[in-house]
């Protein structure tokens, strides 16, 4: 088990370019969530996948927020044009939902730090 | 609204035990977690209830009441490493989780 892994860590790139994210989760996991967080605030959801299948999408999210998990493996978050109130650090978890319920507890990657000059 | 409440910063001295509170309201509950987050890292799992009662996991326990809709994290012994961020979330009746702010603790000599 190699744990939830991101990439990049962190990210500097200028007001209104596009950028894109990464997250390999943990590989039996089969819920992949993407949440964003800024200082002193916790977690705040952005969407998430249940295999390749986007089951929720945060109703703030902004319509320049796009994320994929084509194969139900590997995800990746994308933000068109940025702005520098989308600085922030990203982050994904995952999580197993098996049939029979459970705790569906979240595990997470060390994050992508974005910075928008 | 859904609403989840901790307190902002707490002070404890090394070998000590401190007590973290967490209320919430929210739509539904499906289970409370608990996670440690150090600065600049991701939070990491401490611990899950779902029912009412005390939950021990070597130096932390975590306790539940449903009808108070109250939690409280207890370190004890506490180490210099426990300086982190305490986030409570709950998972409401969409199996979403609702975070709090979190609390951080800072840990004296």
């Amino acid at each position: 088990d190699t744990g939830v892994s991101q990439d990049p860590r962190h990210k500097i790139t200028k007001r209104g370019q596009n950028v894109t994210f990464r997250c390999d989760p943990i590989s039996e996991h089969n819920r992949l969530y993407w949440y964003r967080q800024t200082l002193g605030q916790g977690p705040e959801f952005l969407t998430y996948f249940q295999n390749e299948a986007q089951l929720e999408k945060s109703r703030l999210l902004s319509d320049r927020f796009s994320a994929e998990r084509p194969k139900g493996s590997f995800s990746t978050l994308e933000i068109q044009r940025t702005e520098q109130g989308d600085s922030a650090m990203y982050l994904c978890a995952s999580s197993l939902v098996s049939s029979g319920g459970g705790t569906d507890t979240q595990y997470f990657g060390p994050g992508t730090r974005l910075t928008v000059l | 609204g859904q609403n989840i409440d901790q307190p902002t910063e707490m002070t404890a001295t090394e070998g000590a035990i401190v007590q973290i509170n967490c209320t919430y309201q929210t739509s539904g509950f499906n289970g409370l977690f608990w996670y440690q987050q150090h600065a600049g890292e991701a939070p990491t799992f401490l611990s899950y209830n779902v029912l009412d009662g005390l939950e021990e996991k070597g130096r932390f326990s975590s306790f539940l009441s449903r009808s108070k809709g109250y939690s409280y994290l207890l370190l004890k012994e506490l180490q210099m490493k426990d300086s982190a961020s305490y986030l409570c979330a709950v998972k409401d009746s969409n199996y979403q989780l609702i975070w709090g702010a979190g609390t951080k603790l800072i840990i004296k000599p």
